[in-house]
């Protein structure tokens, strides 16, 4: 069935190391992938988005990575700032027909000064 | 700020009554969203409308429904609402409704049923 969920709950990094976040999914019929930040009282903001074709695509400090073969993302932050903490999501979209996102349980990433 | 406008942005009522949440896509996106996130639940996709016709549905209950008028705004109608309903309520928008559209979220609605 359709499901994305999360390693990692919670990630502490220090301001200026670069942070990892990871994402499993399950459904292989998955096509287009979406990484979200979410902070406190606002609503998810788009990142970067990969679609299936690609295994890595880089945006301003993030870099996605795709790997198909054992249905991981996982998404790369360089040198994170204390405005990265937030609450970061995956999401899918399975395509065809459907057109919902499946989002992922969250991960927060605190960064400390 | 991702063009897309929600209001009201708190809303309190009471268990049984009945609320109209709004939604107001980003300038030339037909397609609009509504999410449900809750502590337990996480982000759950509700339902989708395409230039005023339905187009998805996920984990919607019979006891809310939605529609996309003319000028592409959208309401989410919640009715008897229970305490379980509680919850951030978000409004997405994409400009084709395709599934590699980038959603745009607004900032949402936070309904508390007493």
């Amino acid at each position: 069935g359709e499901s994305v969920g999360l390693h990692l709950p919670t990630l502490s990094v220090q301001e200026g190391d670069n942070s990892i976040i990871n994402c499993a999914y399950s459904n292989s019929a998955s096509d287009y992938f979406i990484w979200y930040k979410q902070e406190s009282g606002k609503g998810p903001q788009f990142i970067i988005d990969i679609r299936s074709n690609m295994d890595k695509r880089q945006g301003q400090r993030v870099t996605v990575l795709l790997n198909k073969t054992v249905k991981h993302l996982s998404l790369q932050i360089a040198a994170t700032q204390p405005g990265d903490s937030a609450v970061y999501f995956c999401a899918e979209n399975s395509g065809g027909s459907n057109y919902k996102l499946t989002f992922g349980k969250g991960t927060l990433l605190t960064v400390n000064p | 700020d991702s063009g897309v406008t929600q209001t009201p942005k708190h809303l309190i009522t009471a268990t049984g009554q009945r609320v109209t949440l709004r939604c107001s896509p980003r300038s030339g996106d037909l397609s609009v969203y509504w999410y449900q996130q809750s502590l337990d639940q996480g982000l759950q996709f509700l339902i989708q409308y395409y230039n005023g016709e339905e187009r998805a549905k996920g984990n919607i209950l019979e006891r809310f429904s939605a529609q996309q008028f003319p000028d592409l705004h959208s309401e989410l109608n919640l009715s008897s609402l229970e305490l379980g309903d509680s919850a951030l309520y978000f409004c997405a928008s994409s400009p084709w409704g395709a599934e590699t559209d980038t959603q745009y979220f607004g900032p949402g609605t936070r309904l508390t049923v007493l």
